[in-house]
């Protein structure tokens, strides 16, 4: 079976420009979450989608932004990049996951797309 | 929010010695916590988890306690392996959907 995939694997981009990254998730799985990873900071969270909404997001500006697909694919756009939106970018899935009263789900990992903003 | 906090930030054992990992959080509502290793160029991978009506909870040579009162969490690995050498992340989960993770620390076993 195959894992979250992501695209690109790296992408480099300018200040002031855009850019969007890709997320597969596990087949049959509904959720997708994305974190983003800078350097010495660990996994921050950024955003998660379940069955096409949006149903939460981390404390980041609006600036990032995303949607989920008819088929659960995922993409997430950050606009008017900075330096410091440099960072490995991770996407996970996780089988639906409403329920607080139920046990959270395992999400899997992707490798994650290297964004680079010069 | 959900603050965790994670130490040491780097750790270094010899091969078969004990590696701990300790974390905190802040909110008492916290109710999963899971740990994932994270190796070069690939994403985290699910170690281990515990849940909040659960003090202890162990597979093979990894453990993990979790002391609610005190709101800390801990991470064991017995007989430690080379192959254990990667980077470990804390979490705590305290919505559905929301997972705050700990800043991560490297692990190296040397042999």
């Amino acid at each position: 079976e195959a894992g979250v995939t992501q695209s690109p694997t790296h992408l480099i981009k300018t200040r002031g420009q855009q850019a969007t990254l890709r997320c597969s998730p596990i087949s049959g799985h509904t959720s997708v979450y994305w974190y983003q990873q800078a350097l010495g900071l660990g996994l921050q969270f950024l955003l998660w989608y379940d069955e096409g909404e949006e149903r939460n997001r981390g404390n980041f500006p609006p600036r990032f932004s995303g949607r989920q697909f008819p088929n659960y694919s995922s993409e997430l756009n950050v606009n008017a990049l900075e330096l410091e939106d440099s960072a490995l970018y991770l996407c996970a899935s996780s089988e639906r996951n409403l329920l607080a009263a139920l046990p959270d789900n395992e999400q899997f990992f992707g490798p994650g797309t290297r964004l680079t903003v010069l | 929010g959900e603050n965790v906090e994670q130490h040491p930030s780097t750790l270094s054992v010899q091969e078969g010695d004990s590696a701990v990992i300790k974390c905190t959080y802040s909110d008492s509502a916290s109710n999963y916590f899971p740990w994932y290793k994270q190796e070069l160029g690939k994403g985290p991978q699910l170690i281990i988890d515990i849940r909040s009506n659960v003090g202890e909870k162990k597979d093979q040579r990894i453990a993990v306690t979790l002391n609610k009162t005190a709101k800390h969490f801990s991470l064991h690995i017995t007989e430690t392996q080379p192959e254990d050498s990667a980077v470990y992340f804390c979490a705590a989960r305290r919505r559905v959907g929301d997972m705050r993770f700990g800043a991560g620390t490297r692990l190296t076993v040397k042999p």
